[in-house]
Order: C-alpha cells, then structure tokens, then sequence
C-alpha cells in the first residue's frame, strides 16, 4: 500500500524557472511531512517540512504547501538553478507508538542551464 | 553537524555468506537509528526502527533473523545480511534521528551478492 505518492518520476526545468514537485498522500494520520534531496550514491539529505495543521512553509527558494482536504502537497522552489538536480522524496511522517516516516518513491528534477 | 557515515560504502559477496554493515552518528548521539533498503528507481523502503539498548522493530515483511540488528551504543547500530542470497543485493541506508521526524541519513551501502 503506497501511502505516499509521487506519480511524476522526472521533471525539467529551464534555470530561473519555477518548479513544481507534487505529492498524494492516503493515510489522513501524517502529523508531519518532510522534502528530502538526494544525489547519486549519497544518503537523502532534509530539505523542508510542514506541520499538518499549516497550509504553507516557506525557507528561501523552497516553499511547501499542504492542501490536506485533497491529501496534496508540493514542493515549489523559485527560482531554479542547476545545483538543485537531484531526486526529491516527499515523506509522511506518523507516530504509532513510535515515529515512522514513509517515503515516495521521488521525482528526479533536471534543471537545465 | 549531524553527520551520519556508513562502512562498507559498497561490499560484494558471496551467496550464502554474512555481510556486516556499520552506522555511525559522528558527531551527535541518536536514541533512534532507521534502516532503508532502497531498490533502483523506487522509494526508500523502511525495514525496521533501532533503539539504543532495546530489541529493533522490524517492518512488516522483514525477517528479523535475515536482518540482524544491534544497537550497542548511542553513536553505532550494525545491520548484519545473514545467509545473503541474490535477491538481497540492494542499496541499504541508515538515517539517525535526533526528533520525532529530524533524521540524518548516512551515505548508504550497496550490497550485491554473487
């Protein structure tokens, strides 16, 4: 069951542009949702989150927003450059006695120069 | 800060044999370590949560005595393949978590078995 949902596995981008990774999720239980960045042969890296109460969570060029009444998130980062290629991973975070973090299977975005 | 390493960075092995993977926390002390199996093109793939001096909780579906985990101090978890076959040739992570949802991923191990 894939609570988290990137249906997009790539997206690219002109440098300077917008660019818009988008998230689904199923389990209306995630307290929490992060954005993590990584780059080939190196372990994800954290990058932005939302609390699940707020609708928007703004850090520099990276923005999130969080429509939880249609269980969508993205991730927004304006303006973009060619260091930002890289896989993103959208996660959802829960607490079951425990915390856990579920993963996406992450959008690889290409900006061009 | 919060650097997390992880030893062998690639490993090969033989099929039936066991393979050890180390997870450090070098600069920060982690109550909480989480090991990830990533396959090519998918998502990271939680296999089972590791708490210092306790017994790790295994993920749906992950054979607890295939995936040997030990969480000796609060700067070190292993991850031990035991029996490895072909099928378990994978890209395995360690993340550290120093709260509820901070967590600091290592630079991963690349298993293959032969």
């Amino acid at each position: 069951d894939q609570q988290v949902k990137q249906n997009s596995p790539s997206l690219s981008v002109q440098e300077g542009r917008i660019s818009i990774l988008n998230c689904d999720y199923t389990n209306s239980m995630f307290d929490y949702f992060l954005w993590y960045k990584k780059y080939p042969a190196e372990g994800p890296t954290f990058l932005i989150s939302i609390s699940s109460i707020k609708d928007k969570n703004e850090d520099g060029r990276f923005t999130v927003f969080l429509n939880k009444s249609a269980k969508h998130l993205s991730l927004h980062i304006v303006p973009s450059q060619p260091g930002d290629s890289a896989v993103y991973f959208c996660a959802g975070g829960l607490n079951t006695g425990g915390f856990k973090t579920i993963f996406g299977a992450g959008t690889r975005l290409f900006v061009k120069a | 800060g919060a650097v997390v390493s992880q030893h062998p960075s690639w490993v090969i092995c033989k099929s039936g044999t066991s393979v050890k993977i180390e997870c450090r926390s070098l600069d920060f002390q982690a109550t909480t370590m989480f090991w990830y199996r990533q396959f090519p093109k998918q998502s990271l793939m939680l296999m089972a949560t590791s708490n210092e001096g306790s017994k790790a909780t295994y993920e749906q579906g992950v054979e607890k005595d295939k995936f040997l985990i030990n969480h000796a101090s609060l700067t070190l978890s292993t991850l031990t393949v035991t029996s490895a076959h072909p099928e378990d040739s994978s890209f395995y992570i360690c993340s550290a978590a120093t709260g509820p949802y901070e967590q600091y991923f290592g630079p991963g191990t690349r298993l293959t078995v032969t």
